[in-house]
């Protein structure tokens, strides 16, 4: 089944000690997205990629980093995670043309200590 | 700012009656409305989407109705079943700069009691 993965499902990392984490797709979107939601609130999109076109949102924290070597595979590094960063971080991939239905992840909780 | 709003945070419906859950927006340039379903351990799946152009849009038990002059959107669900039990999302988009970003409610808890 084509499918949008997340790795891994569950992260727990020292506060400051980089992390990433990773998602790949069997979709063939060109479309990726890396989202934070935090425990009930609202998924809060951080940034995107057009194929290889980078948009990060203008309120994300520069800690925050994306790679995107292939169509298949993006990651998020987090450079220095504070104990705020601790949230569920959920990746989705839309085919451009279609009109905004997005795919997701099951997503990866990272814990900060 | 939050520019997608979900008030109710849960609800609780018996099997066999209507679910209705309910989102309102802002921004006035948001011209596409989704609902995603989500189950524990799982992201989010989309279930249903209305463009700015209807005031309704039906899928099997699933209705979304829009009215924009009150920028209100609604979901139905007839009958509601117990497997429908999850956490459910509003999101909106707009078109030009904004296409394919989504603005996410804070989401409603259904409970489907048998």
């Amino acid at each position: 089944d084509a499918m949008v993965i997340q790795n891994p499902r569950y992260q727990v990392t020292q506060f400051g000690k980089p992390v990433t984490l990773s998602c790949s797709q069997t979709l063939n979107h060109n479309v990726m997205y890396w989202y934070q939601q935090k425990s009930s609130q609202a998924p809060k999109l951080l940034f995107h990629y057009y194929d290889k076109d980078f948009n990060n949102e203008a309120d994300t924290p520069d800690n925050f980093q994306s790679r995107r070597p292939n169509t298949s595979f993006c990651f998020l590094d987090i450079r220095s995670p504070g104990l705020g960063d601790a949230a569920m971080y959920l990746c989705a991939t839309m085919s451009r043309g279609s009109y905004n239905e997005q795919f997701f992840g099951p997503g990866t909780r990272l814990t900060v200590l | 700012d939050q520019q997608v709003k979900q008030n109710s945070p849960s609800l609780s419906v018996q099997e066999g009656r209507i679910s209705i859950l309910n989102c309102d927006y802002t921004n006035s340039m948001f011209d596409y409305f989704l609902w995603y379903k989500k189950y524990p351990a799982e992201g989010p799946t989309f279930l249903i989407s209305i463009s700015s152009i209807k005031d309704k849009n039906e899928d099997g038990r699933f209705t979304v109705f829009l009215n924009k002059s009150a920028k209100h959107l609604s979901l139905h669900i007839v009958p509601s079943q117990p497997g429908d039990s999850a956490v459910y999302f509003c999101a909106a988009s707009g078109s030009g700069t904004s296409y394919g970003k989504l603005t996410f409610g804070q989401g409603t808890i259904l409970t489907v009691h048998p």
